[in-house]
């Protein structure tokens, strides 16, 4: 059972460049999240999906775009790559319920540098 | 003002001794609530979650949840070298989940 699963897990970019952040998960979860960690910021939420078919920005959606693919899958793209978008990225999914959110699950982690 | 904000360390305890982490949030819709652990260049791991008023005991694990406060805690019983990690509290409203910027804990032998 893989969990979330994320790819690549290392990324050097330059300036202006673009690429697409990739996340799977097979626990059939609704809800899936893409999240950004800076040293001392803790974990900062770029996009979510809430189910299949919705996205939604968070708090640092500017220079992000997301597709939610179908259930399992939710891309990230940046599409024309800055030095300030150098960080770990991390996808999340959860189930949310009546009472709340349920624990989101992490894939490892893409880290990227944007030079 | 933050909405979730972590007792900012790093909190350095001795082997076998309690290790006490705070957390306060701003929404008071906030409806769930969750500790993770972080190890260095590693993903969060969930330790433990909590819905209601009150504490739930996991192990050596005991999350505290103070609605009225806006108040979260986590206390380590018998801390051990392997507890030593950045911890994030994180409090979600709906559909969002958000972190504090993690307490770095050290437990020394």
């Amino acid at each position: 059972n893989a969990g979330v699963t994320q790819t690549p897990k290392f990324q050097v970019l330059k300036t202006g460049q673009s690429m697409t952040l990739q996340c799977a998960q097979d626990m059939n979860h609704n809800s899936m999240y893409w999240y950004r960690q800076d040293p001392g910021m803790g974990l900062r939420l770029i996009y979510y999906s809430a189910s299949e078919g919705t996205t939604d920005k968070g708090e640092v959606p500017n220079g992000y775009n997301v597709s939610r693919l179908n259930k399992r899958e939710f891309s990230l793209r940046l599409e024309s790559a800055a030095p300030s978008q150098t960080s770990v990225y991390f996808c999340a999914s959860s189930e949310f319920q009546g009472v709340g959110n349920q624990p989101q699950h992490f894939g490892d982690g893409t880290r990227l540098s944007i030079l | 003002q933050k909405e979730v904000e972590q007792n900012s360390g790093p909190l350095s305890v001795p082997e076998g001794a309690i290790a006490s982490l705070n957390c306060t949030y701003s929404d008071r819709g906030s409806q769930s609530f969750f500790w993770y652990r972080q190890y260095s260049g590693k993903s969060p791991e969930l330790i433990m979650f909590i819905y209601s008023n009150g504490d739930k005991e996991d192990g050596r694990f005991t999350a505290q949840l103070n609605k009225a406060s806006q108040y979260v805690s986590l206390l380590i019983r018998d801390s051990q070298p392997s507890d030593s990690a950045t911890y994030l509290c994180a409090v979600s409203v709906d559909y969002k989940l958000s972190f504090g910027a993690g307490t770095t804990v050290t437990v020394r032998a």
